[in-house]
């Protein structure tokens, strides 16, 4: 089956700088890789997600890209706030699967005001 | 709207006790999900529903472990005879449909407590 590895596990940056966290992912097959923003005592919620059609995708200060043949995508996000803070995960899935995902073990990001 | 909603939000129950949790998807969405999130960890597939009918049970770690739904209504997973491993926030999504693309909508999990 799929197998999602996701690093780092913490990441801490100062207010206004980049953050950006590394999701590789085994299946070949995989086509759709979303993040989810998971705030303390809530459940996730999807923040951005990228087709394997797509090699970038952004939406104002976040941005997510692709590398098919590495099996490898990124969480960028630039000008980091504090209420960017929370648990970052990754996913993925594909078509077979009718929408199970596989998630990535977690980023608790810290934004430091 | 109303999101998926969850219950209880947190059980505290002995090991050896049955617990059962319900999710409420949201109106019209077809597709549920049910993870499981232990502590400092990934979310883990446990069941899908399309409808009422569970095309995909891999997920469910033990026989212990079932689900079922009402129709593209309600859904509730049972745990008999809980282990202490069983301890883990429990979180139900829906979707609008299934496969991939549709987002999946998630309620705030019940937390559950095996001691």
């Amino acid at each position: 089956g799929e197998n999602v590895e996701q690093h780092p596990s913490t990441l801490s940056v100062q207010e206004g700088d980049s953050a950006v966290i590394k999701c590789t992912y085994s299946d070949s097959a995989s086509n759709y890789f979303p993040w989810y923003k998971q705030e303390l005592g809530k459940g996730p919620q999807l923040i951005i997600d990228i087709r394997s059609n797509v090699g970038e995708k952004k939406d104002q200060r976040i941005a997510v890209t692709l590398n098919k043949t590495a099996k490898h995508f990124s969480l960028h996000i630039t000008e980091t706030q504090p209420e960017d803070s929370a648990v970052y995960f990754c996913a993925a899935t594909k078509g077979t699967s009718y929408g199970k995902l596989t998630f990535g073990q977690g980023t608790i990001l810290t934004v430091h005001p | 709207g109303a999101g998926v909603s969850q219950s209880p939000s947190n059980k505290v129950t002995e090991k050896g006790k049955d617990v059962e949790l319900r999710c409420d998807p949201i109106s019209g969405h077809t597709a549920l999900y049910w993870y499981r999130q232990r502590l400092g960890q990934g979310l883990e597939f446990l069941i899908y529903f399309q409808g009422n009918s569970a095309p995909d049970k891999s997920g469910l770690p033990s026989d212990r472990f079932s689900a079922e739904r009402t129709g593209e209504s309600v859904s509730t997973l049972t745990i008999q005879r809980t282990q202490q491993e069983d301890s883990a926030v429990y979180l139900c999504a829906s979707s609008p449909r299934a496969g991939v693309g549709n987002e999946q909508f998630f309620g705030p999990g019940t937390r559950l407590t095996v001691l």
